[in-house]
């Protein structure tokens, strides 16, 4: 079975500091995607960041940056300069074809 | 762009009666669709996919009779939950999904949800 672990159902740092939320995953494949999704309260999910699994690369965006281990099939999520408006659940997921596989949510508050 | 919008957002219904929730892409042409279903604090459960104009396709465990799926065109999907019960009150989310070149993804864009609260 494919599957998506958040070992870190909740989180709480204080703004500005950086965090990183940890997703390991499981799948046969050798080409898929990976993500981080982010759900603020209003619960509309938002594309944070995107990893294409065959690129060696680590993918970034502006604050958020990943840390990407093929080998182990770990998925880290960086946060730096963390911000109020971070505040929300973060979901890490990958797809295979259409389907998108999500984790269970790390639940991200960001102090001020 | 690439915008997908839900209605209604909400819903209040009394148990036994049918609910209609429409999904549609405002500014692109889905090739596919999908329905997801959120529990509070939980993750997103895909409960089906369906391609425009032909038979959606059910995750395991999902009442295929119970949530129909119709996928008229490729702007629009409606899911219908049928005489709905209390444990059917959620949160449902729909996502579209289109080819954005020279990306070779499919990316899948997601409306706003609709919460379902069933008396």
């Amino acid at each position: 079975a494919q599957t998506v672990t958040q070992s870190q159902p909740e989180m709480s740092v204080q703004e500005a500091e950086t965090v990183t939320l940890s997703c390991t995953y499981d799948t046969s494949e050798s080409n898929y995607y990976l993500f981080w999704y982010k759900q603020p309260p209003s619960r509309q999910m938002i594309l944070v960041i995107r990893q294409e699994a065959y690129k060696q690369q680590n993918a970034t965006e502006n604050r958020f940056s990943v840390n990407f281990q093929k080998a182990a099939k770990s998925f880290s999520l960086k946060i730096s300069d963390s911000q109020l408006g971070d505040t929300a659940m973060y979901f890490c997921a990958f797809t295979r074809d259409d389907k998108i596989i999500f984790g269970k949510g790390t639940r991200l508050h960001i102090l001020p | 762009g690439a915008v997908v919008s839900q209605h209604p957002s909400w819903v209040i219904c009394k148990s036994g009666t049918s609910v209609k929730i429409e999904c549609r892409s405002l500014d692109f042409q889905a090739t596919t669709m999908f329905w997801y279903r959120q529990f509070p604090k939980q993750s997103l459960m895909l409960m089906a996919t369906s391609n425009e104009g032909s038979k959606a396709t059910y995750e395991q465990g999902v009442e295929k009779d119970k949530f129909l799926i119709n996928h008229a065109s490729l702007t629009l999907s409606t899911l219908t939950v049928t005489s709905a019960h209390p444990e059917d009150s959620s949160f449902y989310i729909c996502s579209a999904s289109t080819i954005l070149a020279p990306s070779p993804y499919n990316e899948q864009f997601f409306g706003p949800g609709t919460r379902l609260t069933v008396l």
